[in-house]
């Protein structure tokens, strides 16, 4: 069965450091998404991508962050310059459809722990 | 923007009864209303959802119920399993590119 992977599973930076995360998508979606998961706490939205640009993204998701389709599989979260806050499991996302009204599928989670 | 609250944050059901947790959402224009469960070390994975044109969707052990005049939605899991312990997130979405997630219910299911 297709699946969204990711990796790292678990990344330990310093604060200041930049950070990427990477997400293999299953290979026939269109809509590319990142949520974070601070521990126990709710999925959030970050930012959504289709056709190769952003097509929304929340308050969460300022300068500091930014993504990319950098060829046919591969998509990524680049974090800048970490901060404490940013420690979360960041959960890579795809969809047939727009997430907005169909179901997306999940990759199993990069935990960022920043220091 | 949306704004989806979900209730109660924890649950515990001894084995074989019902289950049911509630969220509500702010926007009215909010259409698709999908239930994740999330086991743990995993990401969340979708178990049922309804949309606004349907008031309740049946899967087995699973329904879900939606009434858009109070901006309210539920899970019913009825005959509960242990394996059926997890964490449950109700969400909301208007038809764009973004979905809301509730905070989530940790379902204890006792053997």
């Amino acid at each position: 069965e297709p699946e969204v992977t990711q990796t790292p599973s678990h990344q330990v930076t310093q604060m200041g450091q930049e950070v990427i995360l990477r997400c293999v998508p299953i290979s026939n979606h269109l809509y590319f998404y990142w949520y974070r998961q601070i521990l126990g706490q709710k999925v959030e939205f970050l930012v959504s991508f289709y056709n190769n640009e952003i097509s929304e993204k929340s308050e969460i998701f300022d300068d500091q962050f930014s993504v990319e389709r950098p060829d046919g599989s591969n998509f990524t979260l680049k974090i800048r310059s970490t901060k404490l806050e940013d420690s979360a499991m960041y959960f890579c996302a795809s969809s047939e459809a727009s997430g907005g009204i169909g179901e997306l599928f999940f990759g199993e989670g990069s935990r960022l722990t920043v220091l | 923007g949306e704004n989806v609250e979900q209730h109660p944050s924890t649950l515990s059901v001894q084995e074989g009864d019902s289950a049911v947790i509630k969220c509500t959402y702010s926007d009215s224009a909010s259409n698709y209303f999908p239930w994740y469960k999330q086991e743990l070390g995993k990401g969340p994975q979708l178990i049922i959802d309804i949309r606004s044109n349907v008031g309740e969707k049946k899967d087995q052990r699973i329904a879900v119920t939606l009434n858009k005049t109070a901006k309210h939605f539920s899970l019913h899991i009825t005959e509960t399993q242990p394996e059926d312990s997890a964490v449950y997130f109700c969400a909301a979405s208007t038809g764009g590119f973004k979905t809301i997630f509730g905070a989530g219910t940790r379902l204890f299911v006792k053997a």
